[in-house]
């Protein structure tokens, strides 16, 4: 079964630096999203992404964030300079449409951890 | 944000009994309900989902009950199995607007079923 697939698993940086994490959404989906799960707490929505281009952010999603589809496969979320409370599972997901009840499928996730 | 609440932790049950999941929500605006289930170390992994013009959904041992009126979203699981054991989560998603598919979860339920 097509999965969505993220590298690395573990990143490990320095608070300042920049680091992007990457993903491979399924091949047929048309919608991108980033979450992140800080320990302990809920899973909560950063970005979706369409047609090369955001459709919606958070208010988490500041200027230090960013995101670009470089071809047609990749989908990578860039973190400009890292802060401490960055560190987070960030959960990558697709999905073939955003209505018509579509689940969103999530990757195994990148544990980023800023020192 | 507490528009999506599991209101349990935790929930322990017997190999080969019932379990019932239970989601809250307070925004009336979700047309898309989802469940999640999640292991250790990987991301979460679609179960089963429903529409608001739905009251049930069924998928092998996996039901799903909306009843709108009070807000409320249940996942069954019957029988239950040791490889149920996860976190289970609740999602849900806006109709319309500017919400591209931006799921809003639930903090999560640890179910456990002994054998």
């Amino acid at each position: 079964e097509p999965e969505v697939t993220q590298t690395p698993s573990h990143q490990v940086t320095q608070m300042g630096q920049e680091v992007i994490l990457r993903c491979v959404p399924i091949s047929n989906h048309l919608y991108f999203y980033w979450y992140r799960q800080i320990l302990g707490q809920k899973v909560e929505f950063l970005v979706s992404f369409y047609n090369n281009e955001i459709s919606e952010k958070s208010e988490i999603f500041d200027d230090q964030f960013s995101v670009e589809r470089p071809d047609g496969s990749n989908f990578t979320l860039k973190i400009r300079s890292t802060k401490l409370e960055d560190s987070a599972m960030y959960f990558c997901a697709s999905s073939k449409a955003d209505y018509s009840n579509q689940p969103q499928h999530f990757g195994d996730g990148t544990r980023l951890s800023i020192l | 944000d507490q528009q999506v609440k599991q209101n349990s932790p935790s929930l322990s049950v017997q190999e080969g009994r019932i379990s019932i999941l239970n989601c809250d929500y307070t925004n009336s605006m979700f047309d898309y309900f989802l469940w999640y289930k999640k292991y250790p170390a990987e991301g979460p992994t679609f179960l089963i989902s429903i529409s608001s013009i739905k009251d049930k959904n069924e998928d092998g041992r996996f039901t799903v009950f909306l009843n709108k009126s009070a807000k409320h979203l249940s996942l069954h699981i019957v029988p239950s199995q040791p490889g149920d054991s996860a976190v289970y989560f609740c999602a849900a998603r806006r109709a319309g607007g500017t919400s591209y598919g931006k799921l809003t979860f639930g903090q999560g339920t640890i179910l456990t079923v002994h054998p």
